[in-house]
């Protein structure tokens, strides 16, 4: 069964480094998504990208966060300067149409010391 | 603002008997799709039971059913026959725009 599948599974890293974080949506999926989900709390939506751009994005999503499709198969959430707050599990999903009938990949656990 | 309420922060049942976990949400979508997920403690998030709004039959995938009330605007999902491997957070999921708006979550653990 396809899945989306994400890597790494777990990151740590130094605030105020770079992080990026990545993402292989099923193949034939248009739309993507990323979601975050600090411990303990619901889970939030960052943005969603469709033909190569953002469609929509969050109060969250400033200007330390950013996202990519390089290759027509990875996508990607990068955080340029991380803080202490950015430490979550930030979820992949990906969707073939506008329904967001969401696929999502097992998680990336941040942990930014 | 798109809201989805789960009023039970935390559930326990015994092994083999039946659980209820409460959802209500607050759309102004006309056709749209109501999700519950279950995230163990690996925290993956996986789709347990999906609902089309247009559907009045209620949807059903094996031990898990749902009680959808349109106009209440109430999403409930149904256990049967707990297990073990049940216990984990269900979040209970509902679309706006193009995104999904996730309750807070209600902890379910069984108990042997």
């Amino acid at each position: 069964e396809p899945e989306v599948t994400q890597t790494p599974s777990h990151q740590v890293t130094q605030m105020g480094q770079e992080v990026i974080l990545r993402c292989v949506p099923i193949s034939n999926h248009l739309y993507f998504y990323w979601y975050r989900q600090i411990l303990g709390q619901k889970v939030e939506f960052l943005v969603s990208f469709y033909n190569n751009e953002i469609s929509e994005k969050s109060e969250i999503f400033d200007d330390q966060f950013s996202v990519e499709r390089p290759d027509g198969s990875n996508f990607t959430l990068k955080i340029r300067s991380t803080k202490l707050e950015d430490s979550a599990m930030y979820f992949c999903a990906s969707a073939s149409d506008p329904k967001p009938e969401a696929f999502f990949g097992q998680g990336t656990r941040l942990t930014v010391v | 603002a798109q809201t989805v309420t789960q009023s039970q922060p935390e559930m326990s049942v015994q092994e083999a008997e039946t659980v209820t976990l409460s959802c209500t949400y607050d759309t102004s979508e006309n056709n749209y799709y109501l999700f519950w997920y279950k995230q163990p403690p690996s925290r993956q998030m996986i789709l347990v039971i999906r609902q089309e709004a247009y559907k009045q039959q209620n949807a059903t995938e094996n031990r898990f059913s749902v009680n959808f009330q349109k106009a209440a605007k109430s999403f409930s999902l149904k256990i049967s026959d707990s297990q073990l491997g049940d216990t984990a957070m269900y979040f209970c999921a509902s679309p706006y725009g193009n995104k999904l708006v996730f309750g807070a979550g209600t902890i379910l653990r069984v108990k042997s």
